[in-house]
């Protein structure tokens, strides 16, 4: 099973500043047929279900705001948000689905200073 | 829109056994795939298993493939995830969510809104 460890486990940064949550797999999601990375990143917000963020490593879901990106390839990825907004407490969560069992990261907390 | 709604929250005694329902709407239902995961306090998010809302086939992981059968009654739209054998360690929020594509079947694009199970003497 691919084992998905996210840092740090949690982030508290100004508003307007930025956040940056790392993510790392076991093993490689690069999937081979396609040059894709199924890779995946959920926003939860308290008490709410998780809400897909960015899937293969670096789309946006629609309607996301432009400030949330994605990046990286292989085993190493990062979830950057340029200018943190009140609304963006929230914990954060890397996920695999390249191969099954699909697994996640921890999550990382992210608040406002 | 999709719409994924979950029965009500649950207290079980150890040993028991669980239902959590998920009725879909919005969609065709038999086209996409639903899966099931669990959020136990302070813990990461754990993929149960899968089914194919088209013939029924299922997949489970392999921590949860002795107590947990997922099932779907096409007529009605809805999924469910019976557990047996509940212990403590069972306490969790439990998510019915829905597949992207099946070129991504195992990205979750459309959550419900959670059912806690809740096992306690």
């Amino acid at each position: 099973d691919i084992v998905m460890t996210q840092s740090p486990d949690s982030l508290v940064v100004s508003l307007g500043e930025r956040a940056t949550i790392n993510c790392k797999s076991s093993q490689s999601v690069l999937h081979s047929s396609n040059n894709k990375n199924y890779l995946a990143w959920y926003q939860q917000r308290p008490g709410q279900p998780p809400k897909v963020l960015i899937y293969w490593a670096s789309i946006r879901e629609s309607g996301v705001p432009d400030r949330f990106s994605g990046s990286g390839s292989g085993t190493d990825f990062t979830l950057n948000i340029s200018s943190l907004q009140a609304e963006d407490v929230a914990v954060y969560h890397c996920q695999q689905y390249n191969t099954s069992p699909p697994s996640f990261g921890g999550g990382t907390k992210v608040e406002i200073k | 829109q999709v719409l994924l709604v979950q029965s009500g929250a649950e207290v079980k005694k150890p040993g028991a056994s669980v239902t959590v329902s998920c009725k879909a709407s919005g969609y065709s239902f038999t086209s996409y795939a639903m899966h099931w995961v669990r959020q136990a306090p302070g813990q990461r998010l754990e993929w149960m298993g899968w089914i194919d809302t088209g013939n029924g086939n299922t997949e489970y992981s392999e921590k949860f493939q002795d107590r947990v059968t997922i099932t779907r009654d096409t007529s009605a739209t809805t999924v469910s995830m019976e557990m047996s054998s509940l212990r403590s360690e069972d306490t969790a929020v439990y998510y019915c969510a829905r597949m992207a594509t099946w070129t991504q079947l195992w990205l979750l694009a459309h959550w419900g809104q959670g059912t806690l199970v809740t096992v306690s003497s």
